[in-house]
């Protein structure tokens, strides 16, 4: 199976910071990987796919790079809307695994 | 626009079975390939299982292996998870999910149902 890390697993921000999350495949993955926002008591929704692609509708401060084994997520302004936990996805091979996930907070 | 609408949760008891359905709109479920994933309370998310778009291929995570069933009625537009065995470690908030047939991983989820697995 392929395990996922993510780091950080949380951290604390102001609006306006830049935040970058990482993700790490425990083999390569090619661009298999999705990152997912959820906020508390709502199902998750997808932010990026294809580690690099921007889901219709989201906002233009999210973005995904990587490819391989190493993806990151970065939030270019963080907005108060974007506190959450962040979770990334492979879906190269099943069982599909998610990452721990990434708590944002307010600092 | 997709809507996915879960329902079945409820509290069992050690042992006991349990299924889970989910009622798909907006789309054709025999267009997708189909899974549910699994919360636990203040956990991360798990995926738990998958039914291929032509109903043919099912995949299981390995806790589940052998006591989940998924299924789906492509007349009703509806997924199933059928539990049995449940233990505690069962217990969770699970989602169903609409796979994104080009991209991978998930397009839509439902809000979830709730599973407690208690004596």
């Amino acid at each position: 199976d392929i395990q996922m890390t993510q780091s950080p697993s949380s951290l604390s921000a102001s609006v306006g910071d830049r935040v970058t999350i990482t993700c790490r495949a425990s083999q390569g993955i090619r661009n298999d990987v999705g990152w997912y926002q959820q906020k508390p008591g709502k199902a998750p929704k997808r932010l990026i796919y294809a580690a690099s692609s921007l889901q219709s509708g989201v906002p233009s401060r999210f973005s995904g790079s990587g490819s391989g084994a190493e993806f990151t997520l970065t939030i270019s302004s963080l907005q108060p809307e974007d506190f959450a936990t962040y979770y990334c996805l492979q879906h190269k091979t099943y069982p599909l695994t998610f990452g721990p996930g990434t708590k944002v907070d307010i600092k | 626009e997709v809507q996915l609408l879960e329902s079945g949760g409820g509290l069992v008891q050690p042992g006991g079975s349990l299924r889970l359905s989910c009622a798909a709109s907006g789309f054709i479920i025999s267009n997708s390939a189909m899974s549910w994933v699994r919360q636990a309370p203040g956990k991360g998310l798990e995926w738990v299982s998958v039914i291929s778009a032509d109903g043919y291929t099912t995949f299981y995570a390995d806790s589940v292996k052998g006591r989940f069933t998924i299924s789906r009625d492509t007349s009703k537009d509806r997924l199933y998870l059928q539990m049995n065995s449940l233990t505690a470690e069962d217990t969770a908030l699970y989602y169903c999910a609409k796979g994104a047939a080009s991209t991978g991983g998930f397009d839509s989820w439902g809000q979830g149902t709730l599973v407690t697995v208690s004596s």
